[in-house]
């Protein structure tokens, strides 16, 4: 079993709809969460950091569940521009700290 | 202003050959990482470097070897390249020890290796 889940997708969407992604990690020594954002063959970059106590930036709204290992990402008011694969990601120390990746969900928006 | 940048973008090569990947970065972060992204695009890290010191070792053959000359740059040098190398390596770099729960990391563009 993976450290990190994700359900792969894709999420076909159209443009104004509302979209979740769940994603649950095994590791209960895990610290900090993150969504990062990957374009088609491009690199992964920061969406945004997620927060027990929940955090908004725009549209997308990142929630974090310890108890259960469980973040979610929401989407509202789905752009074109969107669309791309979403990694979840956590954070822990090993001998070091380092960021366990999800393989992501692919998000579609259709016009 | 390229902020982390990697040389070359696509490397194909043949089985047994010897080569290298550059990253370089100018964002003057002291920790810089070898993530390898496969078909699946599971991205894995391999390696982290803090000013020019190995702090991860992830399980990864010994015919990969980072090198790390000066903070601002990490190599990767792999020897006897196999079928299943064929992966997209990122490069990444963050700002300090790599000790921060909150750190971000910022990614190089890729370099995407084919072993025919």
């Amino acid at each position: 079993r993976k450290e990190v889940e994700q359900d792969p997708g894709p999420f076909n969407v159209p443009e104004g709809a509302t979209v979740a992604f769940n994603c649950t990690y095994s590791n209960s020594a895990s610290q900090s969460f993150f969504w990062y954002r990957q374009d088609c063959r491009k690199e992964p970059k920061l969406l945004m950091s997620v927060y027990s106590s929940g955090n908004e930036d725009g549209r997308f709204t990142a929630q974090l569940n310890r108890a259960s290992q469980y973040i979610s990402l929401l989407i509202r008011d789905s752009k074109l521009s969107d669309s791309a694969t979403y990694l979840c990601v956590v954070g822990r120390m090993d001998s070091s700290y380092k960021l366990i990746f999800g393989s992501g969900t692919r998000l579609l928006v259709r016009p | 202003d390229t902020a982390v940048s990697q040389t070359p973008k696509y490397l194909v090569t043949q089985m047994g050959n010897d080569k290298s990947i550059k990253c370089e970065q100018n964002l003057g972060h002291d920790t810089m990482y070898w993530y390898k992204q496969d078909s699946k695009k599971f991205l894995k890290i391999m390696f982290s470097y803090n000013n020019k010191e190995l702090i991860i070792n992830e399980t990864v053959p010994n015919r990969f070897s980072p090198k790390s000359p000066d903070k601002a740059h990490l190599n990767l040098h792999i020897n006897s390249l196999e079928l299943g190398d064929s992966a997209v390596y990122f490069c990444a770099s963050s700002p300090h020890t790599g000790t921060s729960v909150q750190e971000t990391q910022y990614f190089g563009p890729g370099t995407r290796l084919l072993v025919l």
